[in-house]
């Protein structure tokens, strides 16, 4: 199994334009969330999905999309970027949401200029 | 005031020492989790506990729920412990959003030869 696979690795995008983080796990994973890390904060919830064709908010889901066709993809869109959001993005998944362990990707490391 | 809290923030070690990290919260919980973010940013899981105590190897993992408090100790500290170790605990409440995880901001160890 390849676990939790994120791309790109790494991005710079200028302010306004806008991008998809992929993210795919092959676990069968039910819950699948996006999580931002800035320096000095713990991580933060983006958004999060149960299964799917359901999503739901986070603790900062301004300027983000998601949506989760299939159980095993969860891509993340930023809309039209902003400086505020540079920050290491990571993606993670466990079996069901409130249970079991959580697997992450790798992270995704974006600044926006 | 944070739900979760970490001590200490920075820790610096001789290789062989045994090593304590706290974690205190705030909230009812049904599960609390450890977590190791490598120098290269990767993030692992190394404990899922709800009571008593764990250990993986040198790893130990204690929980007091009456005292909102978990530690995580290492034995026989090494240079490749070196690593941010991260608190998570899961609201016992399943409503809502109440289902995902709320990070502690991390500890930074270092372990020197």
């Amino acid at each position: 199994n390849a676990g939790v696979t994120q791309t790109p690795k790494f991005q710079v995008l200028k302010t306004g334009q806008s991008m998809t983080l992929q993210c795919a796990q092959d676990m069968n994973h039910e819950y699948m969330s996006w999580y931002r890390q800035d320096p000095g904060m713990g991580l933060r919830l983006i958004h999060y999905s149960v299964g799917a064709g359901i999503t739901d908010q986070g603790e900062v889901p301004n300027g983000y999309n998601v949506s989760r066709s299939t159980t095993e993809d969860f891509p993340l869109r930023l809309l039209s970027a902003a400086p505020s959001q540079t920050s290491v993005y990571f993606c993670a998944s466990s079996y069901s949401w409130g249970l079991g362990e959580q697997f992450f990707g790798p992270g995704t490391r974006l600044t926006v200029l | 005031k944070n739900e979760v809290e970490q001590s200490p923030q920075n820790l610096t070690a001789q290789e062989g020492e045994f090593i304590t990290i706290n974690c205190s919260y705030s909230v009812g919980i049904s599960a609390l989790h450890w977590l190791q973010q490598h120098p290269g940013g990767g993030i692992v899981s190394l404990f899922m506990l709800s009571s008593g105590k764990k250990k993986h190897g040198r790893l130990i993992a204690t929980i007091n729920i009456q005292e909102k408090h978990s530690s995580l100790h290492i034995t026989a500290s090494h240079p490749r412990d070196s690593a941010v170790y991260i608190c998570a605990v899961r609201s016992g409440n399943y409503g809502g959003s109440q289902g995902n995880l709320i990070f502690g901001k991390g500890t930074k160890l270092s372990v020197k030869p």
